[in-house]
């Protein structure tokens, strides 16, 4: 199984300020990876898939960078509705695996 | 408008059975990849199985802590997912999602879950 270790595990940023989530896996996916967003109460939504690409309707401020084992979340300029928990995802090799999520909180 | 929507979940003593139930609409559900993802209370997320579409085999696959407890099926002409689980434990306890992923749209599409509790 491919352990996908994410940090820090709370970053604390303003709003409007750059913040920037990192993603390691156990072993080579390639670019088969995602970013999920996920607010209290709520299903997780897809911000990132393919380790770069957008998802539909996802806001330009998001961007995923990143291949083989170490991958980037970088949110350009920290909006209100920004402040979630983020998660990676593997998807090369089964089982699909997460990683234990930031928290992104505001300073 | 792609909608999920489960059903089924509830209290159920430790080693008992339930059957979750996800109503798919708004997309080709014959054609589509199906799963169910978990997240235990304050816990972060994790992938339960899949069922790939029936034009890929249709075959299913389990993570580790629950394969040969829980059974993932489909019924296109219901446009419906299942997820029977046996032999339940309190590891079990969770919200229940079911999801796809739909490359022609290029996003992920999740239900509202539903919460399972294990308990005696």
């Amino acid at each position: 199984e491919i352990v996908m270790t994410q940090s820090p595990a709370t970053l604390s940023v303003s709003p409007g300020e750059r913040a920037t989530l990192s993603c390691r896996a156990s072993q080579s996916v390639r670019s088969t990876l995602a970013w999920y967003q996920q607010k209290p109460g709520q299903a997780p939504r897809l911000l990132i898939y393919g380790a770069s690409t957008r998802a539909t309707g996802i806001p330009a401020r998001f961007s995923g960078s990143g291949s083989g084992t170490e991958f980037t979340l970088t949110i350009s300029s920290l909006q209100s509705e920004d402040f979630a928990v983020y998660y990676c995802l593997q998807f090369n090799n089964w089982p699909y695996t997460f990683g234990q999520g930031t928290k992104l909180e505001i300073k | 408008e792609v909608q999920l929507v489960e059903s089924g979940g509830g209290l159920v003593k430790p080693g008992g059975s339930l059957r979750l139930s996800c109503a798919a609409s708004g997309f080709s559900f014959s054609n589509a990849w199906m799963s169910w993802v978990r997240q235990a209370p304050g816990k972060g997320l994790e992938w339960v199985g899949r069922i790939k579409s029936k034009t890929d085999g249709g075959t299913t696959d389990y993570d580790a802590a629950v394969r040969g407890r829980f059974t993932i099926s489909r019924d296109d002409s219901k446009t419906t997912l299942y997820l029977q689980m046996n032999s339940l434990k309190t590891d079990d306890t969770a919200v229940y999602y079911c999801m796809t992923f739909l490359p022609v749209v290029g996003s992920a599409y999740w239900g509202q879950g539903a919460l399972v509790t294990v308990s005696s």
